[in-house]
């Protein structure tokens, strides 16, 4: 079993859609989960962090992390077609451990007008 | 304010051929790293460094050396190039956290 697992997608979705995307992970280790989005031939930015179990809110944006089940999600409500993006979910088990995330594949998101 | 800027975007190698990978940041971070990106395949980290003169390995690091002689700078050397380093690289920085601030991209072919 891979440590990270994303769903590489593609999806596509009307304007305005709820979109979620999800990542399920083996390592019970991990406590700080992060969401990067990564436009066409862009290097990836930061889009929501959060630590541990619970949910975390940003605009139109909500991270959600359920460590019961080892499942993390990402939530974008009035999707746009600026949205349409892959987004990787990434992970580790230390604070400051930027050199040990592991990243999950990539979702790649297409909005539509 | 730039940010992380990589040079350059675009190259193409024959099997064999060397060539530097440029990095430079202007945000005084301490933590370096490269990154390789293949399609589907997600990010993975070949060699990070957490400030000058120290540098390490991260999960693919073969065929790749790294040097850091200043805080700005993280080159990265691919010597010997062979059709397995055809990739997407990416540099980053950070302060030391999760938060990685990452270049555009150098995309590379070795033919």
């Amino acid at each position: 079993q891979k440590e990270v697992e994303q769903d590489p997608g593609p999806l596509s979705v009307p304007e305005g859609a709820i979109v979620s995307l999800n990542c399920t992970y083996s390592n019970s280790a991990f406590q700080y989960f992060m969401w990067y989005r990564q436009y066409s031939r862009k290097g990836p930015e930061l889009l929501m962090y959060t630590y541990s179990s619970g949910n975390k809110e940003d605009g139109r944006f909500t991270a959600q992390v359920d460590k019961s089940s080892k499942y993390i999600s990402l939530f974008i409500r009035d999707s746009q077609p600026s949205d349409s993006a892959t987004y990787l979910c990434a992970m580790s088990a230390e604070k400051g451990g930027s050199e040990k995330l592991v990243f999950g594949k990539g979702t790649k998101l297409t909005v539509n007008p | 304010n730039a940010g992380v800027t990589q040079t350059p975007k675009f190259r193409i190698l024959k099997i064999g051929q060397s060539m530097t990978l440029q990095c430079a940041q202007d945000m005084n971070h301490n933590y370096m790293y490269w990154y390789r990106q293949d399609p589907g395949m997600g990010l993975k980290l070949i060699y990070y460094s957490v400030g000058a003169g120290i540098t390490d390995k991260g999960e693919v690091p073969n065929g790749y050396n790294v040097s850091r002689s200043t805080t700005e700078d993280f080159p990265l050397r691919l010597e010997l190039a062979a059709p397995s380093q055809t990739s997407v690289y990416f540099c980053a920085s950070s302060v030391r956290g999760e938060k990685l601030f990452f270049g555009s991209g150098t995309q590379l072919s070795v033919l």
